[in-house]
């Protein structure tokens, strides 16, 4: 298994563009969960899907924050308009059970100027 | 209030020396425990995790772990430290039953110096 994919890897943008983060999780995982990074905060729980369904968004930001997962190998997190204190690593991760360790992505790390 | 503390920010240790590093949590019942790593520009990956059981739990890289009920502390050990296991270490806490919001701690970041 590749593990989970995250796209693209680093991404620069203008403060106002949209920003588009992807993610594929491991196949059959049930759980998929975005998360963000930075020195500031540590680590930042923004949402996590079940079987494909938003379960809990508490930790989404504002408004400008979404996400998706249209299937069980795909899932996106849009930030729109982009500020510059968006600028962090976001990593998705998936796993079986959310009690059974998480299996992480690589990370995108967001640049917002 | 639910939370887990890695006093420990920056550990610098030497080639070859042993390794502790500490992780202690705050809950009303034994919550599940684990310990992730994150080398530069990479994501977290699971080195072990304990649920239940014996108290003293292997990991991948050597590393191993042991719980203690009774100082709340889920310590990190590796006896003989490699120059490669430069990376920050990241415990983590599920209280057990049910779905429940996993909570990291702040990281310590271990330098190894030759």
């Amino acid at each position: 298994d590749a593990g989970v994919i995250q796209s693209p890897r680093h991404e620069v943008t203008e403060m106002g563009q949209e920003v588009t983060l992807r993610c594929k999780p491991i196949s059959g995982h049930d759980y998929l969960f975005w998360y963000r990074q930075t020195m500031m905060r540590g680590l930042e729980l923004l949402i996590y899907f079940n079987n494909n369904v938003p379960i809990d968004d508490s930790g989404m930001p504002e408004d400008r924050f979404s996400a998706k997962m249209p299937n069980a190998s795909f899932s996106t997190l849009k930030i729109q308009p982009s500020e510059p204190r968006d600028s962090a690593v976001y990593f998705c991760a998936s796993s079986l059970d959310q009690n059974y360790g998480y299996t992480f992505g690589s990370g995108t790390r967001l640049t917002v100027v | 209030a639910q939370s887990v503390t890695q006093p420990d920010i920056h550990i610098t240790v030497s080639e070859g020396a042993s390794l502790e590093l500490r992780c202690n949590y705050s809950y009303g019942a034994t919550p599940y425990l684990f310990w992730y790593v994150q080398s530069p520009g990479q994501g977290l990956q699971l080195l072990l995790k304990y649920f239940s059981g014996d108290t003293l739990v292997q990991g991948i890289k050597g590393f191993e772990a042991e719980f203690k009920r009774s100082q709340s502390s889920f310590n990190l050990r590796k006896p003989s430290v490699h120059w490669s296991d430069a990376a920050e270490y990241f415990c983590a806490v599920v209280p057990s039953g049910g779905y429940q919001k996993v909570t990291f701690g702040t990281g310590t970041k271990l330098q190894v110096i030759p």
